[in-house]
């Protein structure tokens, strides 16, 4: 079966754009979690949907935003973009938590010039 | 707040020795702990994983052992291979009881290389 898809791949963005990633979970993951990854800070959780609710928040501002649609599919959204933004965002999809194996999309490379 | 420390930040050994890479998490409650596998470019893959009432889990050349008392796992790779060469992330995560669900919160990974 298709794996988690993330789209687009790579995206180039001035400071103060806002930018939309979308996720595809695995068909049948109902938990879709998303993460920031910087070489510095690792892998940061940013927040967590299940059945179109926000189940889970990490430490992040309220310019990063998400959710979910009926079909499982998320986006996230960074509004008023930071050069401090510039990372690999990665989305997670499990059957119904993160206590289950998480699969990983490969990731949208964001770069804020 | 929840917390993951991992080290080393980088390994380099050998072909054929052994790594280990060791994590400490500070929540209590934490009772999955999985560990992540990512090659240059590629996304995080899990290669084992261990929930808090077990001690020791093995598959193949890689295990991992939890001391709960400690707070804290370890990753063991036996006979390494070129292969092996890649940012291993240690996570634990826990269930929420009001909400039934865990966020898993990373390590700061290990760069691990292996020589031929």
């Amino acid at each position: 079966k298709a794996g988690v898809t993330q789209t687009p791949r790579y995206l180039i963005k001035t400071r103060g754009q806002q930018v939309t990633l979308s996720c595809s979970p695995i068909s049948g993951h109902r938990s879709v979690s998303w993460y920031q990854q910087t070489p510095g800070q690792g892998l940061q959780f940013l927040f967590e949907y299940f059945s179109e609710t926000q189940r889970n928040k990490g430490n992040f501002p309220g310019r990063f935003s998400g959710r979910q649609f009926s079909n499982s599919r998320s986006e996230m959204n960074v509004s008023t973009l930071e050069l401090g933004d510039s990372a690999l965002y990665l989305c997670a999809s499990s059957l119904r938590d993160m206590n289950t194996e998480a699969f990983f999309g490969q990731g949208t490379r964001l770069t804020v010039v | 707040g929840e917390n993951v420390e991992q080290h080393p930040s980088t390994l380099s050994v050998q072909e054929g020795d052994s790594a280990v890479i060791k994590c400490t998490y500070s929540d209590s409650a934490s009772n999955y702990f999985p560990w992540y596998k990512q090659e240059l470019g590629k996304r995080p893959q899990l290669i084992i994983d261990i929930r808090s009432n077990v001690g020791e889990k093995k598959d193949q050349r890689i295990a991992v052992t939890l001391n709960k008392t400690a707070k804290h796992f370890s990753l063991h790779i036996t006979e390494t291979q070129p292969e092996d060469s890649a940012v291993y992330f240690c996570a634990a995560s826990k269930l929420d009881g009001s909400s039934n669900t865990g966020k898993l919160i990373f390590g700061q990974g290990t760069t691990l290389q292996v020589k031929p």
